[in-house]
């Protein structure tokens, strides 16, 4: 009974190829998040969704592409992977305001 | 949005209490202070959060000073299990996490 659950949990790819991480939520959350964590081990926020609205885009390349198709839902689309992304991404999500994330447990992304 | 200091890493003994202390000298009126605890290969769990004064639950207390510009995790009689990153956040709806404290607890 996974509150947040992402899937894969790895993913080993090549250069150039495109994939995408999926997210679910099943605490009835209205707020949705995608993090990356690096090797240096920062959480850094990249996206944010309410509502299936796009609230908050950081400074992320275009490659990267959020969907949620409902308030349940949050993917993420990498196009034309590089080295540079391979890191750790966390999906969490939030009743939003000041409230605490619940996150889920990551995809290990591997580019090579 | 407010930026936190830690330190870096701590170590501690099993049975003992360990407080964590976070400062943030910017935070804003309506900025909550929360903590998160991440193990190895986990995604970062919710600990405590708190606006003023103390709050306490199961797991762990958090003190917060009236001028709110650093706050104090407190673990009670931690264990080998308790050995994780701890990260303080200041915000409201968007969470910026920092480097976070390594806590290394020996036997």
């Amino acid at each position: 009974d996974t509150a947040v659950s992402q899937t894969p949990k790895y993913l080993v790819t090549q250069m150039g190829n495109d994939k995408s991480i999926k997210c679910e939520q099943n605490l009835g959350h209205d707020t949705m998040y995608w993090y990356k964590q690096d090797s240096k081990k920062f959480l850094k926020i990249m996206f944010s969704y309410n509502n299936k609205e796009l609230i908050i885009n950081e400074t992320v390349p275009n490659r990267f592409s959020p969907k949620s198709p409902d308030k349940a839902h949050l993917n993420l689309h990498i196009n034309s992977l590089e080295l540079g992304d391979s890191a750790v991404y966390f999906c969490a999500s939030s009743r939003g305001g000041g409230y605490g994330y619940t996150f889920g447990s990551g995809t290990r992304l591997t580019v090579v | 949005l407010a930026k936190t200091t830690q330190p870096i890493s701590m170590d501690s003994y099993e049975g003992q209490e360990v407080n964590i202390t976070c400062s943030h000298n910017n935070i804003a009126t309506n900025d909550y202070i929360t903590w998160y605890q991440q193990f190895p290969s986990q995604g970062p769990r919710f600990i405590i959060q708190g606006y003023k004064t103390k709050v306490t639950n199961e797991v762990a207390s958090l003190f917060i000073p009236a001028d709110r510009k650093s706050s104090t995790l407190s673990l009670p009689r931690v264990s080998l299990s308790d050995t994780a990153v701890y990260y303080c956040l200041v915000g409201f709806g968007k969470l910026i996490f920092g480097q976070g404290t390594e806590l290394s607890v020996k036997p």
